[in-house]
């Protein structure tokens, strides 16, 4: 079946640092949706990319949809200590499917 | 508006017992999907129901089922509960499905089968 693989696991950043973290699936994917969840909090809905080579900016927040719909990034520019959590992406295969595939997600943590 | 209402939001159940979870979704969405999530394995499909009906099933043996309510409120319930099956039990509702449209994720009822 389809697999979502995320990477990587843990991410430990310095306040002011940038941070990607980068999301590959074992096959073309017709959208991808992107969500954070805060330690003790549920996944909360960020953004969705639908078209191939799409890139989406949030304020520093930067996502991209790879050219064969196959890999998304998301790249967070200048860190706060209010971007701790746990990023997921999660992948559409397409047609009358009607669910999302997680990767198992990154972990950002941000010493001030 | 409301968000998503997971009840109830903490669950001790013994093993061999059975356990049912309630999500109420946000008014007006007819999409509701869930997920289990846990430290090892992510966040993992277990259904999603439309109107009723349900539209997919996860990998999830039958000890899991659920149904939707013409209400749009969704019930999972779990039979012959085992320990590997505590876990963060998610619900997320959206208007006409989780792929297609944003979601909105419950709180979450955290299950611990002991």
């Amino acid at each position: 079946g389809q697999q979502v693989m995320q990477i990587p696991q843990y991410q430990h950043v310095q306040e002011g640092e940038d941070f990607t973290t980068y999301c590959n699936s074992s096959t073309t994917l017709s959208n991808i949706q992107w969500y954070k969840q805060r330690p003790g909090g549920h996944p909360v809905f960020l953004i969705q990319l639908v078209k191939s080579g799409e890139v989406k900016k949030q304020k520093r927040l930067t996502f991209q949809f790879g050219e064969a719909k196959k890999n998304s990034s998301l790249h967070i520019t200048a860190t706060q200590t209010t971007d701790v959590g746990t990023y997921f992406c999660a992948g559409h295969s397409g047609g009358s499917n009607y669910k999302l595939t997680f990767g198992k997600g990154t972990l950002l943590t941000v010493n001030p | 508006k409301a968000g998503v209402t997971q009840t109830p939001r903490y669950l001790i159940k013994t093993r061999g017992q059975q356990v049912t979870l309630s999500c109420s979704p946000i008014s007006g969405h007819r999409s509701v999907s869930w997920y289990q999530q846990t430290p090892g394995q992510g966040l993992q499909f277990l259904f999603e129901y439309f109107s009723e009906t349900q539209r997919n099933k996860g990998n999830f043996p039958g000890r899991f089922s659920g149904r939707q309510f013409s209400n749009s409120r969704s019930e999972m319930n779990v039979s012959t509960l085992e320990l590997g099956d505590s876990a963060l039990y998610l619900c997320a509702s959206s208007l006409v499905g989780f792929p297609y449209t944003e979601a909105f994720f419950g709180q979450g009822t955290r299950l611990t089968v002991v």
